[in-house]
C-alpha cells in the first residue's frame, strides 16, 4: 500500500513551453502532498506544500507564477512548469502524506519526473 | 535554527563490511527522524523513521537506526553491506504536519 505514481517519468521540451508533472497517490486519499526539486548529486529542496481545495504554500525563494500547483482532488496534484527554461532542468519529486492508520504522518515518494529543458 | 546534518557526503565500504552512516539534527524538541535511500535516478525509499519509544529503530534491508537524545544524533547502520547497497542515504527530521527536512546525504560506494 501508499504508493505514489508520477507522470511523466522524463520529459524533454523547448525553452519557453509549458511541461505538467502529475503526482497520484494510488491507494489512500493525500490531503497534502509536497514537490521536490532535487540537483544532481544534491540533496532535495522543498518547493512546495500541496493542500486538497486550497492554494500552495510556496517556501521562499521560489517562484509561484513560475511553478504552479493544483491539487484538485485527494489523490492528484500537479506541478507545472510554465515558460520552462534550461535552468529549471532538474528532477522533480513528489511526495504524498498518509495522515491514516500505522503510516500516520509519513511521506511516500514517487519516483520523480526528470525535466529536460533545451 | 532546525536542521540536519550528514557529516559524511562520501563513504566506501567493502561489501560484507559494517556500514554506519552518521545524522545529526537541530530542534528543539524531540523530532520525527528518517532514514530515505535513493538509487539513481529513482525517488526515496523509507528505510526506517522513529517518532517515540525504543530508541533502536529496525528497518527494512537489514538496517536499523538508534536515536540518542544526548547527542542530538540518529545514525543509521547495517552489520554487512551488500552490492545493492550502493546508493545515496537521506536522513531527514520533521517538526510538525509532514514538512520534511533533509540532510545533504551521504553517498555510499560498495567495493568487492
Amino acid at each position: 500500500g501508499a504508493v505514489v505514481s508520477q507522470h511523466p517519468s522524463r520529459v524533454i521540451c523547448k525553452s519557453g513551453t509549458s511541461v505538467k508533472i502529475e503526482c497520484r497517490s494510488l491507494d489512500f486519499q493525500a490531503t497534502t502532498m509536497f514537490w521536490y526539486r532535487q540537483f544532481p548529486k544534491k540533496s532535495l529542496m522543498l518547493m512546495a506544500t500541496s493542500n486538497e481545495g486550497s492554494k500552495a504554500t510556496y517556501e521562499q525563494g521560489v517562484e509561484k507564477d513560475k511553478f504552479l500547483i493544483n491539487h484538485a482532488s485527494l489523490t492528484l496534484s500537479t506541478l507545472t512548469v510554465t515558460s520552462a527554461h534550461p535552468e529549471d532542468s532538474s528532477f522533480y519529486i513528489c511526495s504524498a502524506l498518509n495522515l491514516a492508520g500505522v503510516s500516520y504522518n509519513e511521506q511516500f515518494f514517487g519516483p520523480g519526473t526528470r525535466l529536460t529543458v533545451l | 535554527a532546525q536542521s540536519v546534518t550528514q557529516p559524511d557526503i562520501h563513504i566506501t565500504v567493502s561489501e560484507g563490511a559494517s556500514l554506519e552512516l552518521r545524522c545529526n539534527y537541530s530542534y528543539g524538541a524531540t523530532p520525527y527522524l528518517f532514514w530515505y535511500v535513493q538509487s539513481p535516478g529513482q525517488g526515496l525509499q523509507l528505510l526506517l523513521k522513529y517518532f517515540s519509544g525504543d530508541t533502536l529503530v529496525q528497518g527494512i534491508k537489514g538496517f536499523e537506526a538508534e536515536f540518542k537524545r544526548s547527542q542530538s544524533s540518529f545514525n543509521l547502520r547495517k552489520p554487512s553491506v551488500h552490492w545493492s547497497d550502493a546508493a545515496e542515504y537521506f536522513c531527514a527530521f520533521t517538526d510538525s504536519w509532514g514538512k520534511l527536512q533533509f540532510g545533504a546525504g551521504t553517498q555510499v560506494v560498495v567495493t568487492p
